[in-house]
C-alpha cells in the first residue's frame, strides 16, 4: 500500500491567515492526489483533485500544488468556515489511501 | 442533482449480520465507480473498496477482503456493504461516495453502525 503522511497533524490559525498543509506519499503518485475537507458530523467534501484542480463550487482561496511525492494544500486567507479537518488521498493505485488528517483550529 | 442517500443508523450485537445501502440518483449510476470509506470513532478516513455498478467489478483494500462484501443492484441504483458476522471493532461511520475520474466527488451522509453486546 502507498502510505500518505500529512503534516502538521494539527494547526492553530486565525481568520485571515495563510495556511499550508503538506502531504507526502511513500512512492511517486504523479498528480493522483486529492484533498478533502471534513467538518464535525458531516461527510467529507472534495476540494482539490489531480493535485491542483479546484472542484466546482470550491472558493478560489483553496489551492493545491505538487507532483511525484510531495504536495501542498494552501488556504490563502482563512475564513471562519474553513476550520475543519483536511485529508489528502492518493488515487494512483488501489487501495486509495488517505493521510491521517490535519485538524485546523481557531487560534 | 447528484445524490447518494444511505440507509439509517444500525445497532447490532456481535456475531450478527448486516447490510447497509447507498442509493444513487441524478446521474448514470452504472457509469461511475462507488467507493466505501470507514471512519472509526474520532479517527480518520479509511478506504475500504470500490465497485463498478456496470459490471459489479470490485476491488478491496486487503485488510477488508473477506471481512466485508461490496455489491450492487443496478436495477435500483443501489450499492451495498455487508457483514456476515459483526465485531465490536466494526463500530464506525461508513460512507459511500461516487468516484469521478480519480476522486470521490459526491458523498452519502454516512451510516453509523454500532456493534455492542
Amino acid at each position: 500500500d502507498i502510505q500518505m503522511t500529512q503534516s502538521p497533524s494539527s494547526l492553530s490559525a486565525s481568520v485571515g491567515d495563510r495556511v499550508t498543509i503538506t502531504c507526502r506519499a511513500s512512492q511517486s503518485i504523479n498528480i493522483y492526489l486529492n484533498w478533502y475537507q471534513q467538518k464535525p458530523g458531516k461527510a467529507p467534501k472534495l476540494l482539490i483533485f489531480a493535485a491542483s484542480s479546484l472542484q466546482s463550487g470550491v472558493p478560489s482561496r483553496f489551492s493545491g500544488s505538487g507532483s511525484g511525492t510531495d504536495f501542498t494544500l494552501t488556504l490563502s486567507s482563512l475564513q471562519p468556515e474553513d476550520f475543519a479537518t483536511y485529508y489528502c488521498q492518493q488515487s494512483y493505485s488501489t487501495p486509495y489511501t488517505f493521510g491521517q488528517g490535519t485538524n485546523l483550529e481557531i487560534k | 442533482e447528484v445524490q447518494l442517500v444511505q440507509s439509517g443508523a444500525e445497532v447490532k450485537k456481535p456475531g450478527e449480520s448486516l447490510k447497509i445501502s447507498c442509493k444513487g440518483s441524478g446521474y448514470s449510476f452504472t457509469s461511475y465507480w462507488i467507493g466505501w470509506v470507514r471512519q472509526l470513532p474520532g479517527k480518520g478516513l479509511e478506504w475500504m473498496g470500490i465497485i463498478y455498478p456496470g459490471d459489479s467489478h470490485t476491488r478491496y483494500r486487503p485488510s477488508f477482503q473477506g471481512q466485508v462484501t461490496i455489491s450492487v443492484d443496478k436495477s435500483i441504483s443501489t450499492a451495498f456493504l455487508q457483514w456476515s458476522s459483526l465485531r465490536a471493532s466494526d463500530t464506525a461511520i461508513y460512507y459511500c461516495a461516487r468516484q469521478n475520474g480519480e476522486s470521490l466527488d459526491y458523498w452519502g451522509q454516512g451510516t453509523l453502525v454500532t456493534v455492542s453486546s
